[in-house]
């Protein structure tokens, strides 16, 4: 158990359509990344928050957009889905302990865009 | 640019072992990850070097050159269970990600 968790676990949606993503992390753990995995891929970056504000971006469109709370729970916000954005979306939250960074993931939501 | 190089599968025998190569050219370098990742889960940390050498954790031992751009994955004893993909990436303020490595274990 990494003390990361999301929701929901699996989705379906439609092209066009909107979708909010949420990730819950442990107290403590400062910053959250969001990452797509396709089928056979690594994950890819998408963006990274540190203490509520956006601090690091991959090559997402900005349809890809983001919030991270006070309460260490973020949100992946995908605008005008497309079916290419039928992944895993996973996020992971740091916490750097004895001069190391260690990195935890959550389950990950797969989302099928149709 | 960003690039980040590990085979694409490896094939070893239960009880062997088995070593997974990376190498990586990035514009920054903080330190280096290796994740465990089983088929339809999440990655499994495994270990983060940031200086060069090697450090050991049980039957799983990393090993980091900054100066030539390459890190290994060391598993020893090998068993069914390793069977899994093996991510390498590479930390610069985001966390890049290689195609990860599948690893088959043969008994």
């Amino acid at each position: 158990e990494t003390g990361v968790t999301q929701s929901p676990t699996h989705l379906i949606k439609t092209r066009g359509q909107q979708v909010t993503l949420r990730c819950s992390s442990q107290s403590g753990h400062n910053t959250v990344s969001w990452y797509q995995q396709a089928l056979g891929q690594g994950p890819q970056f998408i963006f990274q928050y540190y203490r509520e504000e956006e601090n690091g971006r991959g090559n997402f469109p900005p349809r890809f957009s983001g919030l991270q709370f006070p309460n260490y729970s973020s949100e992946l916000n995908v605008n005008a889905l497309e079916l290419d954005d039928s992944a895993l979306y996973l996020c992971a939250s740091t916490m750097t302990a004895g001069g190391g960074e260690t990195q935890y993931f959550g389950p990950g939501t797969r989302l099928l865009v149709l | 640019g960003q690039n980040i190089d590990q085979p694409t599968e490896m094939t070893a025998t239960e009880g062997a072992i088995v070593q997974i190569n990376c190498t990586y050219q990035t514009s920054g370098f903080n330190g280096l990850f290796w994740y465990q990742q089983h088929a339809g889960e999440a990655p499994t940390f495994l270990s983060y070097n940031v200086l060069d050498g090697l450090e050991e954790k049980g039957r799983f031992s990393s090993f980091l050159s900054r100066s030539k751009g390459y890190s290994y994955l060391l598993l020893k004893e090998l068993q069914m269970k390793d069977s899994a993909s093996y991510l390498c990436a590479v930390d610069n303020d985001k966390i890049i990600f290689g195609k990860g490595t599948r690893l088959h274990i043969l008994p």
